[in-house]
């Protein structure tokens, strides 16, 4: 069974600032991970996603994350926030072989202060 | 089509009447999820279907509450006797787990407001 934990509900920063949002899962199996962004109003969409190949993965909007087994963590990051970053995070968990479900996260309400 | 539709986008009813949701998922995606989300608050699992296996119905909060698949592609959740807590905006999405795109595409939600 896998399951996900997002470390902070609430993250707040100053714009121009480095943005941090932790996520620790824990898989039995490989999996594959995803981070999904949910702007105010607005349905989720995928930000990135880690499926075994490169453990520094890239996303869009200038976000990273990366994969480190060790640490049993896919944290987010960010160099330089913008307010248009203000949103909900979600991160979420799939085995890497086999068709099971997603596992989400509780979210984090990323603010950026100016 | 193109992306995950739901509909309707917005739904107000009176408590204790019944409603139904529709999701159309991404062609030829096996997988659909049904998700609930409440304000302010994160993402509550309801349901998962995957190809021809029994869904995972692990998330329905109670039996007021089934969905369906037909055809491996359409699904309705629907909400019997709706209550105010039922409020929320109901989020599907589809995947294809087999394919190279295993990330779940979601649609853009169904907001339900029970007066």
């Amino acid at each position: 069974a896998q399951s996900v934990t997002q470390l902070g509900s609430h993250v707040s920063v100053s714009e121009g600032a480095l943005v941090l949002l932790r996520c620790n899962y824990s898989s039995s199996v490989p999996p594959y991970l995803f981070w999904y962004v949910q702007y105010p109003n607005q349905g989720l969409q995928l930000l990135l996603k880690y499926t075994s190949a490169a453990t520094l993965v890239k996303g869009i909007n200038g976000f990273e994350a990366e994969f480190k087994k060790s640490e049993t963590s896919f944290h987010l990051t960010k160099p330089s926030a913008h307010m248009r970053d203000a949103a909900e995070y979600f991160c979420a968990v799939s085995p890497l072989q086999g068709a099971q479900k997603l596992v989400f996260g509780q979210g984090t309400r990323l603010t950026i202060n100016p | 089509g193109a992306g995950v539709s739901q509909s309707p986008s917005n739904k107000v009813t009176e408590k204790g009447k019944d409603v139904e949701l529709r999701c159309d998922p991404i062609s030829g995606h096996t997988a659909l999820y049904w998700y609930r989300q409440s304000l302010g608050q994160g993402l509550e699992f309801l349901i998962y279907f995957q190809g021809n296996s029994a869904p995972d119905k692990s998330g329905l909060p109670s039996d007021r509450f089934s969905a369906e698949r037909t055809g491996g592609s359409v699904s309705t959740l629907t909400i019997q006797r709706t209550q105010q807590e039922d409020s929320a905006v109901y989020l599907c999405a589809s995947s294809d787990p087999q394919g190279p795109h295993t990330e779940a595409f979601f649609g853009q939600g169904t907001r339900l407001t029970v007066v």
